[in-house]
């Protein structure tokens, strides 16, 4: 049973645009979600994160947006830039923040 | 540099044999973690350990084993009961707060594949 759903596989964006990754989760019990960035054979790094308290949360040319009611969130970049190619996943946590929860991952290709 | 080390970066199994990836961290983290990660199917949790000598299962714990009998250490084992051992496993480490939001260190993962 798939938690957290990215349900795009993958995207394409021209260099100067913005770029809209999603991400739903079914679990109301997630209160913190958090996106990585990862590039092939490495790990991922973090990228930026969200409370369920806040809907919006920004750091430069990243954005996170959080919808509750929607169970929704979304990863803004402006301006995506070619060296932001790479997989996004989305992850959630509940109370105790034992486990995190990833999602499937989108890959993100921005062309020059 | 503080950070999580993963050895060795690529590992062949002959079928039936057991092989263990270490993981290592010098993070002073509490916490850490052991990923598999396939085409398609994200990050799957295999076994998490929030303290030296105690650890948990996660979604897809079958087949494998793990040990924490250092705080820096968190080696997995790949048994032979496990049957679709070939994927890229990584090994996460977080500290433990009053909050417990810090978010994850990853290594740069073991792609394992079977002779």
């Amino acid at each position: 049973d798939q938690q957290v759903k990215q349900n795009s596989p993958s995207l394409s964006v021209q260099e100067g645009r913005i770029s809209i990754l999603n991400c739903d989760y079914t679990n109301s019990m997630f209160d913190y979600f958090l996106w990585y960035k990862k590039y092939p054979a490495e790990g991922p790094t973090f990228l930026i994160s969200i409370s369920s308290i806040k809907d919006k949360n920004e750091d430069g040319r990243f954005t996170v947006f959080l919808n509750k009611s929607a169970k929704h969130l979304s990863l803004h970049i402006v301006p995506s830039q070619p060296g932001d190619s790479a997989v996004y996943f989305c992850a959630a946590l509940s109370g105790g923040y034992q486990k995190v929860t990833f999602g499937t991952g989108t890959k993100l290709q921005v062309i020059p | 540099d503080g950070g999580i080390t993963q050895s060795p970066k690529y590992l062949f199994r002959k079928e039936g044999q057991n092989v263990t990836l270490s993981c290592e961290q010098n993070l002073n983290h509490d916490a850490m973690y052991w990923y598999r990660q396939d085409p398609g199917q994200g990050l799957r949790l295999i076994y998490y350990s929030q303290i030296v000598n105690d650890f948990q299962k996660g979604d897809i714990a079958e087949g494998y084993s793990v040990s924490r009998e250092k705080k820096e250490s968190f080696p997995l084992t790949v048994t032979s009961a496990q049957k679709n051992p070939t994927a890229f496993y990584l090994c996460a480490s977080r500290r433990k707060t009053a909050y417990s939001n810090q978010p994850q260190h990853f290594g740069d993962g073991t792609r394992l594949s079977i002779l």
